[in-house]
């Protein structure tokens, strides 16, 4: 396992239609996020998972998201309803809780993303 | 709120040399942790650097290391010996913590780096 997948890389859609995107963590890291990155700004946090259980969303996440992580492997996140304001990079990060040697800390491995344009 | 600034939109090195890029940190809490990622036109999200506030020495990684000036509130990125690759943006991120005790990362708007030969 060589890091964070996701899948697709790019999509374009038309407003109103529905996408998901599909992530794969690294297999020993129980904790997962999904950030969002719109052009010219650093990402935003969406959502936590611990296992499979949502622990933690963003007021960023509105009801036309949703975000699931069936048996605590991959995660999935749809966007209902697509607006021309949903048009981002969608970035999945994983991590093991502490990195081993870097005292204190929870590293997030990121993912390449999933770029979003909505028409 | 926590809250990261980084001023500077872009920056240009020549390779070989050294670059330090700005970071400057708000937050109320005692215990925090500031972070540097880089991210290549790939889109991907490197960590490079981790510094927490109890921590004593300036952290360092190979060509990076971090000058953590915890009175100033600053955590600027140097990076030694400029290499063609390094050209990316560079997100410095603090990690916040919410009402529900989660900490989530926070990030600046990141700063643009272009290294040429």
């Amino acid at each position: 396992d060589t890091g964070v997948s996701q899948n697709p890389r790019h999509k374009i859609t038309k407003r109103g239609q529905n996408v998901t995107f599909r992530c794969d963590p690294i297999s020993e890291h129980n904790r997962l996020y999904w950030y969002r990155q719109t052009l010219g700004q650093g990402p935003e946090f969406l959502t936590y998972f611990q296992n499979e259980a949502q622990l933690e969303k963003s007021r960023l996440l509105s009801d036309r998201f949703s975000a699931e992580r069936p048996k605590g492997s991959f995660s999935t996140l749809e966007i209902q309803r697509t607006e021309q304001g949903d048009s981002a990079m969608y970035l999945c990060a994983s991590s093991p809780g502490f990195r081993r040697g870097v005292s204190g800390a929870n590293v997030l491995t990121f993912g390449a993303g999933s770029r979003l344009t909505v028409l | 709120a926590q809250k990261i600034t980084q001023t500077q939109p872009g920056m240009f090195v020549q390779e070989k040399e050294a670059v330090t890029l700005d970071c400057t940190y708000d937050t109320s809490d005692q215990s925090y942790g500031l972070f540097w990622y880089k991210q290549p036109s790939s889109g991907e999200m490197i960590f490079l650097i981790y510094q927490g506030s109890y921590d004593e020495q300036n952290a360092t990684e190979g060509r990076y290391s971090l000058n953590f000036q915890k009175a100033r509130k600053s955590a600027n990125l140097v990076i030694s010996a400029s290499q063609l690759g390094d050209s990316a943006m560079y997100f410095c991120a603090m990690r916040a913590q919410m009402n529900t005790g989660f900490q989530k990362l926070v990030f600046g708007t990141g700063t643009r780096l272009l290294v040429s030969p």
